[in-house]
């Protein structure tokens, strides 16, 4: 059974236009992130939420903002997608902070 | 920044052949993963090491973190077709926070 659940798995959103992506999450572990990755390079780490507390990385764009409403869901919104935006995100999830953390399949953006 | 560099960058072998994988870091690292990714999916935890020197196998992977604990290698014996996919490393520094390699794209031709 899935315990990381990305939806949807691929979205195409427009120039400009906002879009949000979902992570849900059945493991009740206290830390989700949010990772962009590139055509095979290195994920890289956007922001985390531990708990209900918001973490984010110096070199994220404003652009980018994150929501975690309850302990299971995660939003990630794009807020003036650019070209340079389309990726794969990955949502992943630990139990606490420096523990394993276990993947989604990822939602493919594009932007046109 | 603690940079993870991962070698060979990409690795096209034959099945039934052996490679090694590397993660290097100047950078000491509290533990150490490996991930593999295929394509359009997110990455799978294959293991941790955690103890300098530590050697872990999961079936024809052989793990191991360097005694300093900068550093990681992936043995695959005899790769399979089912190997092929991007093998990554991440190490965690003593603020819980993780740093991945930049990936080893491997193809096992069979």
């Amino acid at each position: 059974d899935a315990m990381v659940i990305q939806n949807p798995r691929y979205q195409v959103t427009q120039f400009g236009k906002p879009v949000t992506l979902s992570c849900s999450q059945t493991l009740n572990h206290n830390v989700m992130y949010w990772y962009q990755q590139k055509s095979s390079q290195a994920p890289k780490l956007l922001f985390h939420y531990y708990d209900k507390d918001f973490n984010n990385e110096a070199d994220t764009p404003d652009n980018f903002q994150s929501r975690r409403p309850n302990t299971s869901f995660c939003f990630l919104d794009i807020r003036s997608p650019g070209l340079g935006d389309a990726a794969m995100y990955l949502c992943a999830t630990s139990r606490d902070p420096g523990r394993e953390q276990y993947f989604g399949p990822g939602t493919r953006l594009t932007v046109t | 920044t603690q940079l993870l560099e991962q070698s060979p960058q990409f690795l096209s072998i034959q099945e039934g052949e052996n490679l090694t994988v590397y993660c290097n870091s100047s950078s000491v690292f509290s533990s150490l993963q490996w991930y593999r990714q295929e394509p359009g999916e997110g990455p799978v935890l294959l293991v941790t090491v955690v103890t300098g020197g530590e050697v872990k196998k999961l079936k024809r992977l052989t793990f191991q973190f360097g005694d300093a604990r900068k550093d990681s290698s992936l043995h695959i014996t005899a790769a399979q077709p089912g190997d092929t996919g991007l093998y990554l490393c991440a190490g965690l520094n003593n603020f819980n926070k993780f740093y991945f390699g930049s990936g080893t794209k491997l193809n096992v031709k069979p």
